[in-house]
């Protein structure tokens, strides 16, 4: 079956560093993945989208890399700031595994935890 | 900037009653989803309509899960009888149907207590 992890519950740096924070999925070849990120009592927002033939994509302080071959996704918060503190989810787009278009499985989140 | 919207916030129900949630979503997105979201995990996908017709409900509980989409536009949710279980965030997102993206845009939702 499908298999999604995200590498840690939570991840605690300083400001000023560099988050990084990891997706691995198993059984998949997802067309795309896709990164959100969720403050407590809300609902998810959208950050990035990378496709399966994309090794990177950016968006001013961020960066999310998709390795197809480690099944593996990297997303990249530079020069963290106490606000980007949040819960981030990985998702991933599964028609090719019975799913319709549009469809996502979602990992269960990273807390990240900017101190100043 | 258009937004998913959803209602109410909370909702605060006994075991064995009926609860009803409303999801209105950003104009022109064709494609609106339910997802359950349990303290700690990812949200889960309920049902998924294109338009006014569900496209994949494969994990909704169809003996107390109900949603309905009727003019394409907003959707309601429904559990009868509520079950303690059932204590959880529901999500309401849309998407356009168009191009190659389908990064879904989330309401608030509404965080459920069964009591």
């Amino acid at each position: 079956s499908q298999k999604i992890e995200q590498n840690s519950e939570a991840l605690n740096i300083q400001e000023g560093k560099t988050a990084t924070l990891t997706c691995n999925y198993t059984n998949y070849s997802p067309a795309y993945l896709q990164w959100y990120r969720q403050d407590p009592g809300r609902g998810p927002v959208f950050l990035l989208l990378i496709r399966e033939n994309e090794k990177e994509k950016r968006k001013e302080r961020l960066k999310v890399t998709f390795d197809t071959t480690l099944k593996q996704s990297l997303f990249h918060i530079t020069a963290s700031q106490p606000a980007d503190s949040a819960t981030y989810l990985c998702a991933l787009d599964i028609r090719n595994y019975g799913g319709s278009q549009g469809n996502l499985i979602f990992g269960k989140g990273t807390k990240l935890s900017v101190k100043p | 900037e258009a937004e998913v919207a959803q209602s109410p916030r909370y909702k605060i129900t006994e075991k064995s009653q009926a609860v009803a949630f409303w999801c209105d979503p950003i104009s022109g997105h064709a494609t609106l989803y339910w997802y359950r979201q349990i303290l700690g995990q990812g949200p889960e996908l309920l049902v998924q309509f294109q338009d006014e017709s569900v496209v994949d409900d494969s994990q909704l509980p169809k003996d107390r899960f109900s949603a309905e989409r009727l003019k394409g536009v907003d959707s309601t949710l429904k559990i009868q009888p509520a079950e303690l279980g059932d204590s959880a965030m529901y999500l309401c997102a849309s998407s356009l149907s168009s191009g190659q993206t389908y990064e879904q845009y989330f309401g608030p939702g509404t965080r459920l207590t069964v009591t």
